[in-house]
């Protein structure tokens, strides 16, 4: 299986600044018949599922907040929060999907400094 | 909008058979695919198998031997059964829709949480 580790574990942002999050693949997931890095990030909240908030490695989903943005490709991606809000206090994961098995990084909490 | 609602007992015995039930709501289940992810408490995502709107399914290899993922159209409802729990079974349970377009697990059920104990 690709192995997704993702880094910090935590982090701590005051409101209105940039949280970066990166995520690194054990294998490349840029397909290179449609040159589309197979790479999701998802939100979750205390108590609720999680959310998918980008596909593609950068395709925001419909309805996500403009200052969630993701980049990246091969092996090394980034969910960048560009101003961060109350309402993002969250996990964060990502997940690969070009491998026959899906799998996702441990997750990062962001939390408010 | 398609809607997800996981069902089933809340505690199953070791070694007896997890079973769950995943409602469909808001669009034919025949339009997509299905699966379902799991989440021990206080930990990550496992992605457990998948299910096609053709009835085709994958496993995850470490679950494979223990696992069924079955659907009933006229019902539109989809299912898991994991036989043989342990204590490592332990999880809340989520129900996806797997989107085929952008590949990602676009809807989620609100989970279940499943305890295996005696």
């Amino acid at each position: 299986d690709i192995v997704m580790t993702q880094s910090p574990d935590s982090l701590a942002v005051s409101l209105g600044e940039r949280a970066t999050i990166n995520c690194k693949s054990s294998q490349s997931l840029l397909y290179n018949s449609n040159n589309k890095n197979y790479l999701a990030w998802y939100q979750q909240k205390p108590g609720q599922p999680p959310m998918v908030l980008v596909f593609w490695a950068s395709t925001r989903q419909s309805g996500v907040p403009g200052r969630f943005s993701g980049s990246g490709s091969g092996t090394d991606f980034t969910l960048t929060i560009s101003s961060l809000q109350a309402e993002d206090v969250a996990t964060y994961y990502c997940q690969q999907y070009i491998g026959t098995v899906p799998t996702f990084g441990q997750g990062t909490k962001v939390e408010i400094k | 909008q398609v809607q997800l609602q996981e069902s089933g007992p809340g505690l199953v015995k070791p070694s007896e058979t997890l079973s769950l039930t995943c409602t469909v709501s808001g669009d034919s289940i025949s339009s997509y695919h299905w699966s379902w992810l799991r989440q021990p408490p206080g930990k990550g995502l496992e992605w457990i198998g998948h299910i096609h709107n053709t009835g085709s399914t994958n496993y995850s290899p470490s679950l494979k031997s223990r696992v069924t993922i079955s659907m009933d159209t006229s019902e539109s409802q989809f299912s898991l059964k994991l036989t043989s729990v342990t204590a490592a079974d332990t999880a809340v349970y989520y129900c996806t829709k797997y989107n085929r377009g952008s590949y990602a697990f676009d809807i989620w059920g609100q989970g279940t949480m499943v305890t295996v104990s005696s």
